[in-house]
């Protein structure tokens, strides 16, 4: 069974970056597309970005155009995720989670990596 | 891009049978997941492809699809039950996926 590892929790001050790490253990992780979700406090989810599995095709949310970097080594499938110029509406739970789908009718997302929180403070 | 439209909350009495809704156009197109979220914890998926239960989800979940609306009803509710929930599709105007707001559902 597949399980998602994220990399631990990071403060940063506004105007800086951060990286989150998602690595897999279980079945083969370096086949699938890989999914990024944020959750602010006390806020629902939100589809942040998805990368293919050969790291070569990156959607991304409209409001992440610019600041969001998705990538990946495709030797190992560890999905990275970058934003930068953060500021403090950007704290929030971070989660990496893998694409399922079914004859292009039917997506869902499991397993889920155990979530990082990013804190923006100054 | 679209939107999917949750109730923010919704209580059911405790054995009770509750629907939770999803309305929204890429729904026409798509089916939607479902996540069940605890406090402190990662969502889980507890439904999928309209009415596909993973391992593991107890048969009281179930799920069902028509027009722009997707929901998801739980029969005979449980104390465990309480949750947020949030359904996900892919947004069929632009290449991308939207979650819904998320309903918090409280057993009573």
């Amino acid at each position: 069974q597949v399980q998602l590892v994220q990399s631990g929790a990071e403060v940063k001050k506004p105007g800086a970056s951060v990286k989150v790490s998602c690595k897999a253990s279980g079945l083969p992780f370096t086949r699938s597309w890989v999914h990024w979700v944020r959750q602010a406090p006390g806020q629902g989810l939100e589809w942040m970005a998805v990368i293919n599995p050969r790291g070569d095709t990156m959607v991304y949310a409209e409001k992440f155009q610019g600041r969001l970097s998705v990538t990946r080594e495709t030797s190992t499938g560890t999905v990275y995720m970058e934003l930068s110029r953060l500021r403090s509406e950007d704290t929030a739970v971070y989660y990496c989670t893998k694409d399922n789908s079914l004859h292009d009718a039917a997506w869902w997302f499991a397993p889920w990596g155990q979530g990082t929180l990013v804190t923006v403070s100054s | 891009s679209s939107e999917l439209t949750q109730d923010p909350a919704v209580s059911v009495a405790l054995g009770q049978t509750v629907r939770i809704t999803c309305q929204g156009d890429s729904l026409r197109n798509y089916y939607a997941s479902w996540y069940q979220q605890k406090p402190g914890q990662a969502p889980l998926l507890v439904m999928y492809a309209k009415d596909t239960r993973p391992s593991g989800i107890p048969d009281r979940f179930s799920g069902s699809s028509s027009g722009d609306t997707a929901s998801l009803t739980i029969t005979g509710a449980q104390a465990e039950d309480e949750a947020d929930y949030y359904c996900n599709c892919r947004d069929s105007s632009v290449n991308q996926w939207v979650f819904g707001g998320g309903t918090k559902l409280t057993v009573l």
